[in-house]
């Protein structure tokens, strides 16, 4: 089994530039999300999504947008991407009646 | 809110070492408690788990017990071995407002030593 899948493993941008973290998961799970992992900080929550069609805000969503058009699908899309954005970016997927996470193996980004 | 705390690492022991990580939580409801692990260079996996008070999550020899009057889960191991080496996360969910997106602690780093 896939499990989740995230795009691409490695990123380089320079300030300005926008792209797009592909997150796509294979479990017909109800629940996505979007985390990013700093040192020392933890994991904090950028978006999250209860189902296709819904999304909302994490602890830190500035600077991201996200969109669920399907359940399979997540991306996260950085607009105008800052060096505070510097960080490895990790997709998890749920669904409530088992309640685990399953993530992906994540996204390691640098902004110069 | 939620919030989780655990102990700061890293935490650096030799092999076959006794381990506990230390965790307390916070919760407004009545919440499922994990504990997560992460090997280098990938993401989270599940560890273990536990629902209820008292229940006692076990895996790979890691065991944590839910203590609902002290508002922790502390994670055990009787022994460790060098492929122990990863940074374990305390999380706990509770549904509230009906979303079941966990809330985690900052991790804690293990470091085990041939």
């Amino acid at each position: 089994n896939a499990g989740v899948t995230q795009t691409p493993k490695f990123q380089v941008l320079k300030t300005g530039q926008s792209m797009t973290l592909q997150c796509a998961q294979d479990m017909n799970h109800e629940y996505m999300s979007w985390y990013r992992q700093d040192p020392g900080m933890g994991l904090r929550l950028i978006h999250y999504s209860v189902g296709a069609g819904i999304t909302d805000q994490g602890e830190v969503p500035n600077g991201y947008n996200v969109s669920r058009s399907t359940t399979e699908d997540f991306p996260l899309r950085l607009l105008s991407a800052a060096p505070s954005q510097t960080s490895v970016y990790f997709c998890a997927s749920s669904s409530p009646k088992a309640n685990i996470q399953y993530f992906g193996a994540g996204t390691r980004l640098s902004v110069l | 809110g939620d919030s989780v705390t655990q102990m700061e690492g890293p935490v650096t022991l030799s092999e076959e070492a006794f381990l506990t990580i230390n965790c307390t939580y916070t919760a407004t409801g009545y919440p499922s408690l994990f504990w997560y692990v992460q090997y280098p260079g990938e993401g989270l996996q599940l560890l273990l788990k536990a629902t209820k008070a008292d229940d006692k999550g076990s895996n790979k020899g890691f065991e944590a017990t839910y203590r609902k009057e002290t508002t922790s889960f502390h994670l055990e191991k009787g022994s460790v071995q060098v492929s122990d080496s990863a940074v374990y996360f305390c999380a706990l969910s509770d549904g509230t407002g009906g979303s079941y997106i966990p809330t985690f602690g900052r991790g804690t780093s293990l470091i085990v030593h041939p």
